[in-house]
């Protein structure tokens, strides 16, 4: 079945360090990926999305690149700010309408001024 | 910009109570989900909901569940006889469909506490 593995957290960072958090998938067919983030007592809010191979999707400085070579749909940010504290989910979708999401375990992002 | 609502935001109910998390998906979409989150675990599929019909479901989701869109606008999940387990966050989800995209519009969330 499809799955979604991330990096094991928490992960601290200073204010505009660089920022990763892998994550890899397992999935037959050519899935859609997603990064949503949750803050402190709020849902989950879509950050970014890419629905084919090679596809980059991108917001709020935050950006990630489908690999299907890798199987990998990594985040990344060029320089934190403290207000990026949150919990980050990677998920995914089969390529029909309707699917369900898939969510990954999530990885807290805590960023110090 | 259009948003989805979930009501109550929290909801305290003893073990063996029926309850009722309603949620109010955005107008345009044509599908519907129920996820929930156990505290410090990894958000969960539930059910997804399309044409006044369930279109998917997970093995969470047994006998003790169902759900409804009783007007056209809500879409509630309804838990028959709530166990000490239910207790977690739950988030109602809807989406546009193809062509407009497959991603998912989550609400707030409603927490169940069962005690």
């Amino acid at each position: 079945g499809n799955s979604v593995t991330q990096m094991e957290g928490p992960v601290t960072l200073s204010e505009e360090a660089f920022l990763t958090i892998n994550c890899t998938y397992t999935a037959t067919g050519y899935p859609s990926l997603f990064w949503y983030v949750q803050y402190p007592g709020e849902g989950l809010q879509l950050l970014l999305k890419a629905t084919k191979a090679d596809d980059k999707g991108s917001n709020k400085g935050f950006e990630a690149t489908y690999r299907k070579e890798t199987t990998s749909f990594h985040l990344e940010k060029g320089s934190v700010q403290v207000s990026d504290s949150a919990v980050y989910f990677c998920a995914l979708s089969r390529e029909t309408s309707g699917s369900r999401l898939t969510f990954g375990e999530g990885t807290q992002l805590t960023v110090n001024p | 910009e259009p948003e989805v609502t979930q009501t109550p935001s929290h909801q305290v109910t003893q073990m063996g109570q029926e309850v009722i998390l309603r949620c109010v998906p955005i107008s345009n979409h044509l599908y519907f989900y129920w996820y929930r989150q156990i505290l410090g675990q990894k958000v969960e599929f539930l059910v997804s909901f399309y044409n006044n019909e369930i279109s998917e479901k997970s093995e969470i989701f047994d006998d003790q569940f169902s759900v409804e869109r009783p007007d056209g606008s809500n879409f509630t999940l309804k838990i028959r006889s709530t166990k000490l387990e239910d207790s977690a966050m739950y988030f109602c989800a809807s989406s546009p469909g193809h062509p407009l995209g497959y991603e998912q519009y989550f609400g707030p969330g409603t927490r169940l506490t069962v005690t």
